[in-house]
């Protein structure tokens, strides 16, 4: 069946511009994960959804960042006013249930800040 | 702090030989432990589980509450085992991933 999808798969934009990012995850999966990978560096947890509802935010680099997920299905992860450090890969997961379920990951989408 | 070290960013081996790829970490309760690998030009995907006790691809990694450990382990070594592996620890609501190794198996 079909993966866990993410669009864009590349995002070019200048300092100072919001963006969105979307995540697709397998159908029927309701747990959803966020994460984001800088050049060099390992996989930094942004965000875990059950559901609708995302019972810590704190991993949120910042308020600018803001992510929602509605439906129980497709996710969104909003940065405003990005920064040139916000450049990375942004990852999502899906799991089935919960955290003890094997995640599955989309191929990302790269941002770059100008 | 919850926290996962890979203490080696790049490990070399040769065909055949024994591979040891180690993780360490901590959290104050008890955790699930993952291994995750990236092929090249592939998207991550789960190697094993600890609950799972399972071998995968030859691997094997054993939890070791008394030293923190979690290394993933493969008696011969083979040149499509190459890529990028991750550790990872699942505690509360976040999952916490290692800064990965990079595994070269040399022909």
């Amino acid at each position: 069946g079909a993966g866990v999808s993410q669009s864009p798969s590349n995002k070019v934009t200048e300092k100072g511009k919001d963006v969105e990012l979307r995540c697709d995850p397998i159908s029927g999966h309701t747990a959803l994960y966020w994460y984001r990978q800088s050049l060099g560096q390992g996989l930094e947890f942004l965000i875990y959804f059950q559901g609708n509802s995302a019972p810590d935010k704190s991993g949120l680099p910042s308020d600018r960042f803001s992510a929602e997920r509605t439906g129980g299905s497709v996710s969104t992860l909003t940065i405003q006013r990005t920064q040139q450090e916000d450049s990375a890969v942004y990852l999502c997961a899906s799991s089935l249930a919960g955290f003890t379920d094997t995640q599955y990951f989309g191929p990302g989408t790269r941002l770059t800040v100008l | 702090a919850q926290r996962v070290t890979q203490p080696e960013k790049l490990l070399s081996v040769f065909k055949g030989a024994p591979v040891e790829l180690k993780c360490n970490y901590s959290y104050s309760g008890s955790p699930e432990l993952f291994w995750y690998v990236q092929y090249s030009r592939q998207r991550l995907q789960l190697l094993l589980r600890h609950i799972s006790r399972e071998s995968i691809k030859g691997f094997t990694a054993d939890l070791n509450k008394g030293e923190t450990s979690f290394h993933l382990k493969k008696p011969f070594a083979q040149e499509e085992d190459s890529a990028m592996y991750y550790c990872a620890l699942t505690g509360g609501f976040k999952t916490i991933f290692g800064a990965g190794t990079r595994l070269f198996v040399k022909a």
